[in-house]
């Protein structure tokens, strides 16, 4: 069965400028998280979507946002790039959300802002 | 929030040795989660522990739940080339659906 899937891979922007990234859940899975890895931060969690709705968001700015769609498949949105947005952006699908169902991620999409 | 600190931060070690890291937290986790990421990929799941107390193994892995419930510990026997990368721990950071807190990882590398 078909993983998590993130396009694009990698990704090259100018600050101020905006980008969405996409993210398609492994079939059947309702849930999709996103979370932010730098190196000094590590992994930190964006938000979650279940069935169409933000269940919960982390401690990030406005800037980020996202939204799921009726095939589960989820974009996140951010406004006016820094260059502390520079990071990989994960996905995880999840079949029911929550930690007891385990998350299974995807590769990432390379965010650089220059 | 909450926060999970593993350690060590880094090991090096010997192709075929026996390799422990591990997890605290300052609070209560209900799940243990233990993934593995190897450059450039997303974290991969290699063990899931629900319940303190539980020893729970996979292939050459073994991790177990702490019985106090803020700690968890993952260990790797026979350790080979491809088991180097790094591996974190998280758990629920509250409630059902609030993601997932990760420790900053263990980064293991093997020398042959």
């Amino acid at each position: 069965k078909a993983g998590v899937t993130q396009t694009p891979r990698y990704l090259i922007k100018t600050r101020g400028q905006q980008v969405t990234l996409s993210c398609s859940p492994i079939s059947g899975h309702r849930s999709v998280s996103w979370y932010q890895q730098t190196p000094g931060q590590g992994l930190q969690f964006l938000f979650e979507y279940f069935s169409e709705t933000q269940r919960n968001k982390g401690n990030f700015p406005g800037r980020f946002s996202g939204r799921q769609f009726s095939n589960s498949r989820s974009e996140m949105n951010v406004s006016t790039l820094e260059l502390g947005d520079s990071a990989l952006y994960l996905c995880a699908s999840s079949p029911g959300g929550g930690a007891g169902y385990g998350y299974t991620f995807g590769s990432g999409t390379r965010l650089t802002v220059v | 929030g909450q926060q999970l600190n593993q350690s060590p931060q880094s090991m090096f070690i010997q192709e075929g040795e026996d390799v422990s890291m591990n997890c605290t937290s300052s609070s209560i986790f209900n799940t243990w989660l233990w993934y593995k990421q190897d450059p450039g990929e997303g974290p991969v799941l290699l063990i899931a522990l629900y319940k303190a107390g539980e020893l729970t193994s996979n292939g050459r892995l073994t991790a177990q739940f702490g019985i106090t419930r803020k700690d968890s510990f993952l260990n790797i026997s026979a350790s080979i080339p491809s088991d180097v990368g790094i591996y974190f721990c998280a758990g629920p950071s509250g409630g059902g659906a609030d993601g997932l807190t990760f420790g900053k990882g263990t980064h293991l590398i093997i020398q042959p």
